[in-house]
């Protein structure tokens, strides 16, 4: 069945640090794919998303390309915040099982040191 | 935006008992909700899709004798986790569909002792 790996965490990094979560998804249909973040004590939240190869979903500063040749959606940011300090997840969802249902990756817990 | 509130947000229980989730709509209807579970430092797993006014539909591995779920009206739906054991224990998370987005409850953490 469809299944997302992500980058194992805790990542811990500095402010304005470069970041990078990885993201590879197995599919049989057309997936679109997603970032959803959850802050402390909320609910999670639609970061990004892209709904076909080559698309990059970005919002905040964060980008993400739908990379069917290596079946991956990496999360990237080029100077994070310690306000970005959250649980990221990857998710994916087949237009074939119905667009909300929703496959994610087990998340990366991601802090940011002043 | 929208908002998905559940309640309570912890619960501890004994060994045996049931408990209930609440997952509330609180500015939208919403007729399709959905409960996942989340395991320590695993993914979320869709349980359940929850429709206004019908059953539910369980995902392959899922009790529906274990986890209740009622979903009586366009704003509410609630799980019920019957005679709980430790193994229930975990974080419980709804989500609605609004304005044909997916938005999310904050979670319900469930210890069972």
């Amino acid at each position: 069945g469809d299944s997302v790996t992500q980058m194992e965490g805790p990542v811990t990094l500095s402010e304005e640090a470069c970041l990078t979560i990885n993201c590879t998804y197995t599919a049989t249909g057309y997936p679109s794919l997603f970032w959803y973040v959850q802050y402390p004590g909320e609910g999670l939240q639609l970061l990004l998303k892209a709904t076909k190869a080559d698309d990059k979903g970005s919002n905040k500063g964060f980008e993400a390309t739908y990379r069917k040749e290596t079946t991956s959606f990496h999360l990237e940011k080029g100077s994070v915040q310690v306000s970005d300090s959250a649980v990221y997840f990857c998710a994916l969802s087949d237009r074939f099982q119905g667009a909300q249902k929703l496959v994610f990756g087990q998340g990366t817990r991601l802090t940011i040191n002043p | 935006g929208a908002v998905v509130s559940q309640h309570p947000s912890r619960v501890i229980c004994k060994s045996g008992t049931s408990v209930k989730i609440e997952c509330r709509s609180l500015d939208f209807q919403a007729t399709t909700m959905f409960w996942y579970r989340q395991f320590p430092k695993k993914s979320l797993m869709l349980m359940a899709t929850s429709n206004e006014g019908s059953k539910a539909t369980y995902e392959q591995g899922v009790e529906k004798d274990k986890f209740l779920i009622n979903h009586a009206s366009l704003t509410l739906s609630t799980l019920t986790v019957t005679s709980a054991h430790p193994e229930d224990s975990s974080f419980y998370i709804c989500s609605a569909i609004g304005n044909g987005e997916l938005f999310f409850g904050e979670g319900s953490r469930l210890t069972v002792l």
